[in-house]
């Protein structure tokens, strides 16, 4: 099976720049995505094909992907921004496959 | 507008099968590139997808899950059916459908607001 690997927490502070790792084997091969979910609320789409935003996400939200390693990077973050962050992609044989996710704290 | 809502029972016991219902508005299932997928997520737990269903009637399933998965569709109804059997208190979750944009590649891009079903005697 495939797998996806992120950080349990990434924490930082108001106005300065997260980054978020999601980690599998030649995930650079494939289309990564980003969904942000807070407490209580259906995830959202903030990254897709790797480093695409849909419309109504923020600027400062991008992505990158190359290798094994696709980055959800959130410049000058905001106390809006904490929830937790999946990546996901799409593997030929198992299908859909979810990051464990990570808990952005902004303190 | 895309919207996607989940229903079913909030409440099973172990050893039933859980039937739940996703109805969709804002699309067709007919439309090429389109599908939908459930994904759940146990109370305080990671998101975790469990099936999907394509405008071709393709159908793909969690390896893990797949023996105890069925997903189908109506497309005159514009609903999903997403069947689990053998339910134990591990599958206590709130369960999710969204939209799949296969062709566009934008991903899980419209999610429902998940219903909770609680797995207990």
């Amino acid at each position: 099976s495939y797998d996806l690997t992120q950080p349990p927490s990434v924490s930082v502070s108001p106005g300065q720049t997260a980054s978020i790792t999601c980690s599998g084997d030649k995930l650079g091969e494939k289309y990564a995505y980003w969904y942000q979910q807070k407490p209580g609320q259906s995830p959202v789409v903030v990254i897709y094909k790797d480093i695409k935003r849909p419309s109504g996400i923020p600027e400062r939200f991008s992505g990158s992907n190359s290798g094994n390693t696709a980055t959800l990077t959130i410049s000058g973050t905001q106390a809006m921004d904490e929830a937790d962050y999946y990546c996901q992609a799409w593997d030929r044989s198992t299908g859909v496959v979810f990051g464990g996710g990570t808990r952005l704290t902004v303190l | 507008q895309i919207t996607l809502k989940e229903s079913g029972p909030t409440l099973v016991k172990p050893t039933q099968t859980l039937t739940l219902t996703c109805t969709f508005s804002g699309f067709s299932l007919t439309s090429t590139a389109v599908g939908v997928g459930w994904i759940r997520q146990p109370p305080g737990m990671p998101l975790e997808w469990l099936a999907l269903i394509f405008w071709n009637d393709d159908k793909r399933y969690s390896p893990s899950l797949k023996s105890r998965l069925t997903i189908t569709k109506d497309t005159s109804k514009n609903q999903v059916v997403l069947t689990m059997t053998s339910m134990g208190p591990v599958d206590t979750a709130t369960y999710y459908c969204s939209h799949y944009d296969y062709g566009g590649n934008s991903g899980f891009d419209f999610w429902g607001q998940g219903t909770l079903v609680t797995v207990s005697s």
